[in-house]
């Protein structure tokens, strides 16, 4: 099946700074979401993506469709002890019998020092 | 994650038992699957129906049972659990119409089941 490479992992990072984390595809993808997992729960919508260049902003969240249709990053601006949780890309085939379905990468955790 | 609503939140079974996992929502989403979430492989597809009578395989199908007998309700059985199906499971659903596939998905809170 398809897969996605999501890196970093893990992160920690000190409150108030950026933090950036991306997705990469080895086959295009026509949309690309990213999800916000906080523990105990399951994962949230924070951004959705639909065009090739896309560039969509949710607060200080800003999320992109890379042109090639294959990769896609996360940015956080300024971030504050909430952003803590896991980080999930998750992108949908562009064609074919698997393009109902939604491949998930590993996860980012990210971790704030106040 | 008010409107996908998953029961129960926990549940220790024993080897061999079976179990049924509920999952409704009240959005009238066509599109509902199930995904399993296990420490560090991310989330992966177990089942997904398109609507109502209808079901299929995802990535990782084996040792589970679905059925859609109507749009509300889309309930995962598993038949004889076994240690590795110990994980969070996590149901969610989508409209589902071809023309809106890329709607995203929304996710209930999960189940949190152990297979000892």
């Amino acid at each position: 099946g398809q897969q996605l490479n999501q890196s970093p992992q893990s992160m920690f990072i000190q409150e108030g700074e950026d933090v950036s984390m991306n997705c990469t595809s080895s086959s295009i993808f026509n949309t690309w979401l990213w999800y916000k997992q906080d523990p105990g729960e399951g994962p949230v919508l924070l951004i959705a993506l639909y065009k090739a260049g896309e560039l969509t902003s949710n607060g200080r969240l800003t999320a992109q469709f890379g042109i090639t249709r294959k990769d896609s990053f996360l940015n956080i601006s300024a971030s504050i002890p909430s952003d803590v949780g896991i980080y999930f890309c998750a992108g949908r085939p562009y064609s074919g019998a698997g393009s109902y379905q939604l491949t998930f990468g590993k996860g980012t955790k990210l971790s704030v020092i106040p | 994650n008010a409107g996908v609503t998953q029961t129960p939140k926990f549940q220790v079974l024993k080897t061999g038992q079976s179990m049924t996992l509920q999952c409704a929502q009240d959005m009238n989403h066509e599109y509902m699957s199930w995904y399993r979430q296990d420490p560090g492989m991310g989330l992966r597809l177990i089942h997904y129906s398109v609507g109502a009578g209808i079901t299929d395989q995802g990535e990782v199908p084996n040792g589970y049972n679905v059925s859609r007998s109507t749009t509300e309700d889309f309930p995962l059985r598993l038949l004889s659990a076994a240690p590795s199906q110990t994980s969070v499971y996590f149901c969610a659903s989508r409209v589902g119409t071809v023309r809106l596939k890329n709607q995203p998905q929304h996710f209930g809170d999960g189940t949190r089941l152990s297979i000892l």
